[in-house]
């Protein structure tokens, strides 16, 4: 079972650089999210997709992009790479929340470490 | 709007005893499930255990147990017989929303079992 894989696991940019960090699910999942990690800040989300070519911002999406075009793969682009975006970067897939309580979770890949230099 | 909060930074336990990580939310949403996440060193997220907001019980999986209490907001984590295994980042999240299209995440609590 692959779950959600992300690539690559490390990274080091330049400032001004850009990247693409890739997601890839297998679990036919509609619900994809990017979040990125701060010490101590826990886990803030960058942007969501509810389906192919949906996508909507999360809460600190400034300096990035995504796109879902397919159900599989949700792609995070980083333009003109700063030190601020110098975090961990998750990518985690959700089927539809089940029933009235939302009782599905949300699966996470194994996280990138970015460091812009 | 949603919101999390985990107001431990850091906890000790010692080894075989029980130790609770307190989490609150904030929600407007009738319809909500919590959930525990835990972390360890090497950086996964291993999901550990879901409430739903309409559940009477409180949920248990193995030696994790989530304390709900509704009226107060309150999704506490409660892991008894400690285990070394167990040192780690534990976050809280809360899925939610008209449509719970987005999961909402605390700043988490570092666990450290003392042999």
């Amino acid at each position: 079972n692959a779950g959600v894989t992300q690539t690559p696991k490390f990274r080091i940019l330049k400032i001004g650089q850009s990247m693409t960090l890739q997601c890839a699910q297998d679990m036919n999942h509609n619900y994809m999210y990017w979040y990125r990690q701060d010490p101590g800040m826990g886990l803030k989300l960058i942007y969501y997709s509810v389906g192919a070519g949906i996508t909507d911002k999360g809460e600190v999406p400034n300096g990035y992009n995504v796109s879902r075009s397919t159900t599989e793969d949700f792609p995070l682009r980083l333009e003109l790479a700063a030190p601020s975006q110098t975090s961990v970067y998750f990518c985690a897939s959700s089927s539809r929340g089940q029933g009235a309580s939302m009782s599905t979770e949300a699966f996470f890949g194994q996280g990138t470490r970015l460091t812009v230099v | 709007a949603q919101k999390i909060t985990q107001t431990q930074p850091g906890m000790f336990v010692q080894e075989k005893e029980a130790v609770t990580l307190d989490c609150t939310y904030d929600t407007s949403d009738p319809s909500y499930g919590l959930f525990w996440y835990k972390q360890p060193s090497s950086g996964e997220m291993i999901f550990l255990i879901y409430q739903g907001s309409y559940d009477q019980q409180n949920a248990t999986e193995g030696r994790y147990s989530l304390n709900f209490q509704k009226a107060r907001k309150s999704a506490n984590l409660v892991i008894s017989a400690s285990q070394l295994g167990d040192s780690a980042m534990y976050f809280c999240a809360m899925r939610g929303g008209f449509t719970g299209n987005q999961f909402y995440f605390g700043t988490g609590t570092s666990l450290t079992v003392i042999p």
